[in-house]
């Protein structure tokens, strides 16, 4: 149950896109397609972002958009806001458990 | 608009026992399997346990394997976590979660 693998920071400029990437291995980003990205701004709860490695729910901009190919997992960000700022976590399905990534401080210059 | 409201945390001694709850509102709490997962002061996200929806299967991450119990009780819409044999390191909040709804979450802080 070894955590994903995320870059400690991005940051960006208000309007460029930014790509936060989550890799793990075959036993979970690689194997299932149950690939799900989180928002944390400070002292609140995980937000949903995207779910099952692509989709969003209700109510997620359409800035927010996620891929998968082999054992990495990524999130892109388009037209960034200062609302964007935070930490962002991706979380797979592995064998009968849950685990997530390391987390991403995403920074808006 | 759906409700998960975690409580029972509080300050605990080292090798003591806690429960927490979490209330279930406006969700249909027993279709769905739900998570416990914490966060340690400054730190990332945790997951912690699952349990199937109608409690037949329940996992545990390898951190609180046979020191937690996730359990729920449907009637009463309500998730639990039972934590026995508590260490410092288990300081952190503690969230549910289910179907991408989370709770506010509840703080346990193991110390002497």
């Amino acid at each position: 149950q070894s955590a994903l693998t995320q870059p400690a920071s991005v940051s960006g400029s208000p309007g460029q896109s930014i790509t936060i990437s989550c890799t793990g291995t075959s036993s979970d980003v690689g194997g299932y397609n149950f690939v799900s990205w989180y928002q944390q701004h400070p002292g609140k709860a995980p937000k949903l972002m995207i779910y099952e490695v692509s989709n969003r729910p209700s109510g997620v901009s359409i800035r927010f958009s996620g891929t998968k190919s082999g054992n990495t997992a990524s999130l892109t960000i388009s037209g960034l806001q200062a609302e964007d700022e935070a930490d962002y976590y991706c979380s797979s399905y592995t064998s009968n458990a849950g685990v997530f990534g390391t987390g991403t401080r995403v920074t808006v210059l | 608009q759906v409700h998960l409201v975690e409580s029972g945390g509080g300050v605990v001694q080292p090798g003591r026992s806690l429960r927490l709850s979490c209330a279930a509102s406006e969700f249909s709490f027993s279709s769905y399997g739900m998570h416990w997962v914490r966060q340690a002061p400054g730190k990332g996200l945790e997951w912690v346990s699952v349990i199937w929806y109608d409690g037949s299967y329940k996992y545990y991450a390898d951190s609180v394997k046979g020191r937690f119990t996730i359990s729920r009780d449907n009637a009463k819409n309500t998730l639990y976590l039972q934590m026995n044999s508590l260490r410092a390191e288990d300081t952190a909040v503690y969230y549910c979660a289910a179907s991408g709804y989370w709770g506010q979450g509840t703080l346990v802080t193991v110390s002497s």
